[in-house]
């Protein structure tokens, strides 16, 4: 049972342009999320986080946002620069856990 | 400050053989987790150690098993290789036995045939 789930494999936009990646989950008790994006070769770096009593972080050129009533987040880069091609994982987690549950990833490409 | 270091990077093992994956902690941090990545899924949580102990495991079958050292570096010990086992295995340091300020190494890419 996939508690966080990424549905688009990949996606892919042109330099200067919105990029959205999306992530829903089924666990009601996730109350931070997290995004990380992976280079190939490379261990996954932070880039966002939210706790669930917010419904919007931005760091720069990246904005999370939450929809609790959704299950839903969606991670936005403006503009995305071709350095931003990477894997993107959404994760979840909740008070008290050691861990981080993760979905599959997109494949995100930002073309020149 | 250093990193998460991970060795080896790369390695075959057969059917059957025990493999040992090690993982040195970010300095200041005194909690490692393991995650274990099979190809197209994401990193799925194997265990957690916290001061030398486990605090923490995922659904993984006793065949894995970790130590924590007193410096906190870590190993991940997997016996009885299985085929499934093939994925690459990211080791992540972090400062308090929580999920937060996670810092991953490369991984060490694990192949079992």
């Amino acid at each position: 049972d996939q508690q966080v789930k990424q549905n688009s494999p990949s996606l892919s936009v042109q330099e200067g342009r919105i990029s959205i990646l999306n992530c829903d989950y089924t666990n009601s008790m996730f109350d931070y999320f997290l995004w990380y994006k992976k280079y190939p070769a490379e261990g996954p770096t932070f880039l966002i986080s939210i706790s669930s009593i917010k419904d919007k972080n931005e760091d720069g050129r990246f904005t999370v946002f939450l929809n609790k009533s959704a299950k839903h987040l969606s991670l936005h880069i403006v503009p995305s620069q071709p350095g931003d091609s990477a894997v993107y994982f959404c994760a979840a987690t909740q008070g008290g856990s050691e861990k981080l549950v993760f979905g599959k990833g997109t494949k995100l490409t930002v073309n020149p | 400050e250093t990193g998460v270091t991970q060795s080896p990077t790369h390695l075959i093992k057969t059917r059957g053989q025990q493999v040992t994956l090690r993982c040195s902690s970010q300095s200041g941090h005194n909690t490692v987790s393991w995650y274990q990545q099979a190809l197209g899924q994401g990193p799925q949580f194997i265990f957690q150690y916290y001061r030398e102990e486990e605090n923490g495991r995922g659904n993984f079958p006793p065949r894995f098993s970790g130590l924590q050292f007193p410096n906190y570096s870590s190993e991940l010990n997997v016996n009885a290789l299985e085929l499934d086992d093939s994925a690459l295995y990211l080791c992540a340091s972090s400062p308090l036995a929580q999920p937060y300020g996670y810092t991953f190494g490369s991984g060490t890419r694990l192949t079992v045939v």
